[in-house]
């Protein structure tokens, strides 16, 4: 399986401060229809998942503009222009290019 | 709008069976593949299982494989997971999820859990 590493595991910002949570993967992710199936979830406790970024910097309906994702090969950025309060909790990315598709441990983002 | 309920987690001792059941509205359901995926009490996500639009191709993690066997009923708009062999490891919170687009999830159910234990 594709495994999928994220840093920082953990990481504590001051509201309004930018924020930035890297994954990479242990194999390239591009698919043989050229596209990356990269994507990024946020998790709130107690809750079902929420994607955010989908194809690497596809943001979702809804999804602020803060929320940017980027990327390439193996190596992916999921980037917080200003963290909001509403931004807490734990966020995964996840590769949909070969199955069994699979997540990053998840990053876990807490106000300071 | 989308709505996906999972029903059918339960307690249940090692070894034993258990079928999941999720009900989908708000969409065409045969025309998206859908997923399993869990989530271990206060670990990560996993992807489980998998199936196309029409049914006719299904997918399973190493973990699962010969144990889960994944379904749909399309003229009902429901998916399936019957569940065997349960161990320690398969306790957790089983998601129905839809693929949308290609290589992703966009609509996630609330979950049901599965606890395994004697």
């Amino acid at each position: 399986d594709v495994v999928m590493t994220q840093s920082p595991l953990s990481l504590t910002v001051t509201l309004g401060q930018p924020a930035s949570i890297s994954c990479r993967s242990s194999q390239e992710l591009v698919f043989s229809d050229g596209n990356i199936y990269l994507n990024w979830f946020h998790q709130r406790p107690g809750q079902a998942p929420r994607r955010l970024i989908y194809k690497v910097s596809n943001r979702d309906s809804g999804v602020p503009d803060r929320f940017s994702g980027s990327g390439s090969g193996t190596d992916f950025t999921l980037k917080i222009s200003r963290v909001e309060a509403e931004d807490v909790g734990i966020y995964y990315c996840m590769q949909g290019t070969h199955w069994t598709w699979t997540f990053g441990q998840g990053t876990k983002v807490e106000i300071k | 709008e989308v709505q996906l309920v999972e029903s059918g987690g339960y307690l249940v001792q090692p070894g034993g069976s258990l079928r999941l059941s999720c009900a989908a509205s708000g969409f065409t359901f045969s025309n998206h593949p859908m997923h399993w995926v869990r989530q271990a009490p206060g670990k990560g996500l996993e992807s489980v299982s998998a199936i196309s639009g029409n049914g006719g191709s299904t997918y399973y993690a190493s973990s699962v494989m010969g144990r889960f066997t994944i379904s749909r009923d399309n003229s009902r708009n429901k998916l399936f997971l019957q569940m065997g062999s349960l161990r320690a490891d398969d306790m957790a919170v089983y998601y129905c999820v839809r693929e949308e687009p290609n290589g992703s999830y966009d609509y996630w159910g609330r979950g049901t859990l599965v606890s395994v234990s004697s």
